[in-house]
């Protein structure tokens, strides 16, 4: 059974940085893009950041590029995401996704960036 | 960036009805590889959303025959025959030929 449990959610400060941290199992993490979806509070979905299977190539929107870093660790079935500078408008369940889209999602991690 | 239009926001449904939700997207979805990565994703009250369909009309494991997706270019339905009460939340599309965005959703409601 595919399972994806995010974790290291929780409250910061504007301008300042948290990482969240994805274990993956029930599958060949190494075989599989990974990537960071998010949801607002009532609000819809928005992509955040994807990477390669080897870990070569990352990519990310505009609205967090130069900001967030998506990470891999394959030896320890493990996917980050390393978010710096944080704004209130990154307030927001993130959630651990398989592939771009995402064909197996985790429970998702609650950040909230408030002073 | 590609913007993808669902249209209507809330689909009032009967359950035993026939819902069809459209998505419109800014640009072809296209890829040069001649595969189109439109998926379609169901947000059940309270869960993470989930995969139905994928590359436009396949549907991911699992999935029930109701939900069928078709379209191409830059013009996309999802149709759900015989709405049962665990087809009800919002359906967001989605892409992945440019870099992805989703639709900005369609709650699917009891009338």
């Amino acid at each position: 059974e595919v399972q994806l449990v995010e974790t290291g959610g929780g409250l910061v400060q504007p301008g300042r940085s948290l990482k969240l941290s994805c274990v993956a199992s029930g599958f060949t993490f190494n075989n599989y893009w990974m990537s960071w979806t998010r949801q607002a509070p009532g609000k819809g979905l928005e992509w955040v950041a994807s990477i390669t299977n080897s870990g070569g190539s990352t990519y990310y929107p505009d609205s967090v590029k130069g900001r967030f870093t998506i990470s891999r660790d394959n030896a320890q079935n493990t996917l980050y995401l390393q978010m710096n500078s944080l704004r209130s408008e990154d307030t927001a369940t993130y959630y651990c996704t398989r592939n771009r889209g995402g064909d197996y999602w985790g429970q998702g991690v609650m950040v909230t960036v408030s002073s | 960036d590609v913007v993808l239009t669902q249209t209507p926001v809330a689909q009032p449904v009967t359950l035993g009805d026939q819902a069809s939700i459209s998505c419109r997207s800014s640009q072809s979805l296209v890829h040069s590889n001649g595969n189109t990565y439109l998926e379609w994703y169901l947000q059940k009250p309270g869960q993470s959303p989930q995969l139905l369909i994928y590359k436009v009309s396949n549907r991911f494991s699992g999935v029930p025959d109701r939900f069928i997706g078709s379209g191409s270019g830059s013009d996309f339905t999802l149709k759900i025959s015989r709405v049962e009460p665990e087809d009800l939340g919002v359906y967001y599309c989605f892409q992945a030929t440019h870099d992805p965005t989703f639709g900005g959703g369609t709650k699917l409601e009891l009338k």
